[in-house]
Parts: structure tokens; C-alpha cells; sequence
């Protein structure tokens, strides 16, 4: 099983900052990772996929990046509504196609 | 558009049998996986399992292989995700999804609203 390692656990930025997370694969999963965010009391909701795709309707200050075993999900200029946790996902290997254990972008 | 609508929350007692459910719309339910993710309370997202309604072809993680049985039915479009004997550890949300790629090795595009189940004495 592959195991996905995201950091930093928690993440403080202001309003207008940047935000970058990360995400680490024990393997390599090549492109086939995706990012999603949740909001408490919401279901997740997938922002990038492919690494580096925009899912429909996502806003441009979203960018990922990244193969192999290393990847960047990057906030531009958070918003407040930007404020939730982010989960990677790998679907290279699977049975299971692993999540991280999620990075919390709080307000500083 | 595309659509998951899941079943209501479930209270259990512990040794009960549950069935929860999962309609898709907007979508041709046949032709796309569909799967389960569990979130134990105040954790993170874990992978269960697929079936693909066309065929009723199914993958479990081997975490939940044993566990719990994945099903559909295509004349409703419905997924089900079901325990034969509930267990405290059950105790989660538990949210449909689909998966937009023919293999089934692919990203999540739609989600349900979530089922929470409470596992009880």
C-alpha cells in the first residue's frame, strides 16, 4: 500500500497570502494524484486532479504541481472561504487508492 | 447534473445489520465506478471499495475486504454499502463517489452529501 505523507499538519496564513502545501508518496504514483478540500459539516470536493488539472469550476489562485513522489498544492492569495482542511489522494496503486492524513489551512 | 443523494443518518446498536444507499442522477449510472469512502470521527478519508454498475464488478480495500459488501442496482441507480454485524468501530461518515474514468483507477469527481452511521449501545 502506498503510504501518502502531507505536511505541515496545520498551516497559519493570512488573508491575501500564499499558501503551499505538500503532499509525499512512499512510491512513485507518476501524475495520478489528486487534491480535494473539505469544509466543516461538508462533503470533500475535488480541486485538482492529474496533479495539476483544475477541476471544473475551481478558481485560478489553485495550482498543483509536481510527479513521481512529490507534490505541491498551492493557494495564490487565500480567500476566506480557502479556509478547510486539504486532503492528496494517489490513484496510480490501488487496492487502496490512499488519501493523506489532510493539512488544516487555518486563518493566522 | 450530476448527482449523489445518500440515505439518512442511521442509529445502531452494536451486532445489528445495516444497508445504506446511495442514487445517482444526471449521469449514466452504468457506465461510471462508484464508490465508498469512510471518515471516522474527527479523522481523515479513508478508500473502501468500487463497483462498477454495469457489470457489478467490485474492488475492496483490503482494510474493509471481510468487512462490509459493496452492491448496486442499475434499474435504480442506486449503490449500497452494507454491514452484517455492526461493530462501535463502525461509528462514521460514510459518502459515495464517483470515479470518472472506465478503469476504475481515478480520482473522485462528484461526491455524496455524506450518511453518518452511529454505532451504539
Amino acid at each position: 500500500e502506498i503510504v501518502m505523507t502531507q505536511s505541515p499538519a496545520t498551516l497559519s496564513v493570512s488573508p491575501g497570502e500564499r499558501a503551499t502545501l505538500s503532499c509525499r508518496a512512499s512510491q512513485s504514483v507518476s501524475s495520478n494524484l489528486a487534491w480535494y478540500q473539505q469544509k466543516p459539516g461538508q462533503a470533500p470536493r475535488l480541486l485538482i486532479y492529474g496533479a495539476s488539472t483544475r477541476a471544473t469550476g475551481i478558481p485560478a489562485r489553485f495550482s498543483g504541481s509536481g510527479s513521481g513522489t512529490e507534490f505541491t498544492l498551492t493557494i495564490s492569495s487565500l480567500q476566506s472561504e480557502d479556509f478547510a482542511v486539504y486532503y492528496c489522494q494517489q490513484y496510480n496503486n490501488w487496492p487502496p487508492a490512499t488519501f493523506g492524513q489532510g493539512t488544516k489551512v487555518e486563518i493566522k | 447534473e450530476v448527482q449523489l443523494v445518500q440515505s439518512g443518518a442511521e442509529v445502531k446498536k452494536p451486532g445489528e445489520s445495516l444497508k445504506i444507499s446511495c442514487k445517482g442522477s444526471g449521469y449514466s449510472f452504468t457506465s461510471y465506478w462508484i464508490g465508498w469512502v469512510r471518515q471516522m470521527p474527527g479523522k481523515g478519508l479513508e478508500w473502501m471499495g468500487i463497483i462498477y454498475p454495469g457489470d457489478s464488478d467490485t474492488r475492496y480495500s483490503p482494510s474493509f475486504q471481510g468487512q462490509v459488501t459493496i452492491s448496486a442496482d442499475k434499474s435504480i441507480s442506486t449503490a449500497y454499502l452494507q454491514w452484517s454485524s455492526l461493530k462501535a468501530s463502525d461509528t462514521a461518515m460514510y459518502y459515495c463517489v464517483r470515479l470518472p474514468g472506465y478503469s476504475g483507477y481515478d480520482y473522485l469527481d462528484y461526491w455524496g452529501q455524506g450518511t453518518l452511521v452511529t454505532v451504539s449501545s
